[in-house]
């Protein structure tokens, strides 16, 4: 059974920075590519960013380049979001999703974790 | 900026049909976007419906069906229940790592 389980979040004031973690079980997970998809209290569902299973490519949403960086640790299964200069429209619920990136035959999110809360406020 | 556009709110009565889009704010969506649709409750995380298009994903009941009409994708639900009401999410793929979801769609069953 494929299962995330996300962590790390909190308050941080503006201009803070915080790293979320995301611990991954019942997969190979250097096989898989993984995102962080966050949401914003009573909005919609927003991609944050992407990294490939060997960790070589990563991808971020413009809302957030060069302030995130995500990176993972395949010999821990653990998937990290490093968030620096923070600003209070990234109050969100973030998770941590599992990617299908199939090299032209499909690309979708297929398991989710149940996020972690990210509250940027003075 | 490329903006991805769902129907804000839709409402079906139980026992119906009905169709929800996902278009794009410059051009067609095409199988090439290979769209992909999310379910959401309040207050639980996404649940992944179909992707490429038409392809449910495991467990997703037969109800559920994905396809292009016209220039959109579109997420079909025959025979709405009273727990199909929540919210959708299409998403996107642009190429080059670059994913996009819409802005959802609130559906109701009443």
């Amino acid at each position: 059974e494929v299962q995330l389980l996300e962590s790390g979040g909190g308050l941080v004031q503006p201009g803070g920075s915080l790293r979320l973690s995301c611990v991954a079980s019942g997969f190979t997970f250097s096989s898989y590519a993984m995102s962080w998809v966050r949401q914003a209290p009573g909005k919609g569902l927003e991609w944050v960013s992407t990294i490939i299973g060997s960790g070589g490519s990563t991808f971020y949403a413009d809302s957030v380049r060069g302030r995130f960086t995500i990176s993972r640790d395949n010999s821990k299964n653990t998937l990290y979001l490093q968030m620096n200069s923070l600003r209070a429209e990234d109050t969100a619920l973030y998770y941590c999703a599992k990617r299908i990136s199939g090299a032209g035959t499909a690309y979708y999110f297929d398991y989710w974790g149940q996020g972690t809360l990210v509250t940027v406020s003075s | 900026q490329t903006v991805v556009t769902q129907e804000p709110s839709f409402s079906v009565s139980p026992g119906g049909t009905v169709t929800l889009t996902c278009g794009l704010s410059s051009g067609s969506v095409s199988t090439s976007y290979y769209p992909s649709w999310y379910q959401q409750t309040p207050g639980q995380a996404p649940r992944t419906l179909i992707y490429s298009t038409d392809i449910r994903s495991s467990g997703v009941p037969d109800r559920f069906s994905g396809s292009i009409l016209g220039n959109k994708a579109a997420l079909t639900i025959t025979g709405a229940q009273a727990d199909d009401e929540c919210d959708y999410y299409c998403v996107l793929y642009l190429g080059g790592g670059i994913s996009v979801f819409g802005g959802g769609t609130q559906l109701t069953v009443l």
